[in-house]
């Protein structure tokens, strides 16, 4: 069964230092990952996508088969990075997607 | 466009008390979705509609669950009797159909209504 762990809840760190969000997945297959983020008061939005192989607000993601990851990087966190992200992957049907349970990033000055 | 709407953004009621969430989806997009947020869980996919019908109901927790989209341009989401585990933020989102760039399009949200049951 598809599934999408996010082992910490909360991570805190300090601007500047690295950033690194941990996403763990099981599926069957070759999974099209997302990260979606969601910033204090506003709505819960797709920050990027495996497929597109895009850097978003300095953020990227590899999708490592081997060790069925996508962690979620920045090399230098920014306190305007502060936000709850979710990592997501397909849930069996079109457009259907599996949400994790969140990790909020608190970046500290 | 004003995105996702949802109405109310805030519910607080008591403990057996019917509770209606609303949703209008953005125009265009075949897709809804209704999710809730828990500090526990996360964000988990209770339901969603593909052109009206639904597709996939098996995240809802109980039978006090319904849903129903009657039109292309709103969606309810009812809890009766509500409990106070059913406290929680509830998100709407659409999306349009996938298209070249895979099997899976983006979801919009809406702001979410934040349910207190007492």
């Amino acid at each position: 069964a598809q599934r999408v762990t996010q082992p910490e809840k909360l991570l805190s760190v300090f601007k500047g230092a690295p950033v690194e969000l941990k996403c763990n997945y099981s599926y069957s297959g070759s999974p099209e990952l997302f990260w979606y983020v969601q910033y204090s008061r506003q709505r819960l939005q797709l920050l990027l996508r495996h497929i597109s192989r895009e850097s978003i607000k300095g953020f990227t993601a590899d999708l490592n088969k081997g060790e069925t990851s996508f962690h979620l990087k920045k090399p230098f966190a920014q306190e305007e990075d502060s936000a709850m992200y979710y990592c997501a992957l397909p849930g069996g049907a079109t457009n259907k997607l599996i949400f994790g349970t969140g990790t909020l990033l608190a970046v500290q000055p | 466009d004003a995105g996702v709407i949802q109405s109310p953004r805030h519910e607080v009621t008591e403990m057996g008390q019917e509770v209606t969430l609303r949703c209008k989806p953005i125009s265009g997009h075949d897709y809804l979705f209704w999710y809730r947020q828990t500090m526990m869980r996360g964000l988990e996919l209770l339901i969603y509609f593909n052109n009206n019908v639904p597709i996939d109901d098996s995240g809802m927790p109980e039978d006090r669950f319904s849903a129903k989209m009657p039109n292309a341009s709103f969606s309810t989401l009812k809890i009766q009797p509500s409990e106070p585990r059913d406290s929680a933020v509830y998100f709407c989102a659409s999306s349009p159909r996938p298209g070249l760039a895979g099997l899976y399009n983006e979801q919009f949200f809406g702001p979410g209504t934040r349910l207190t049951v007492l």
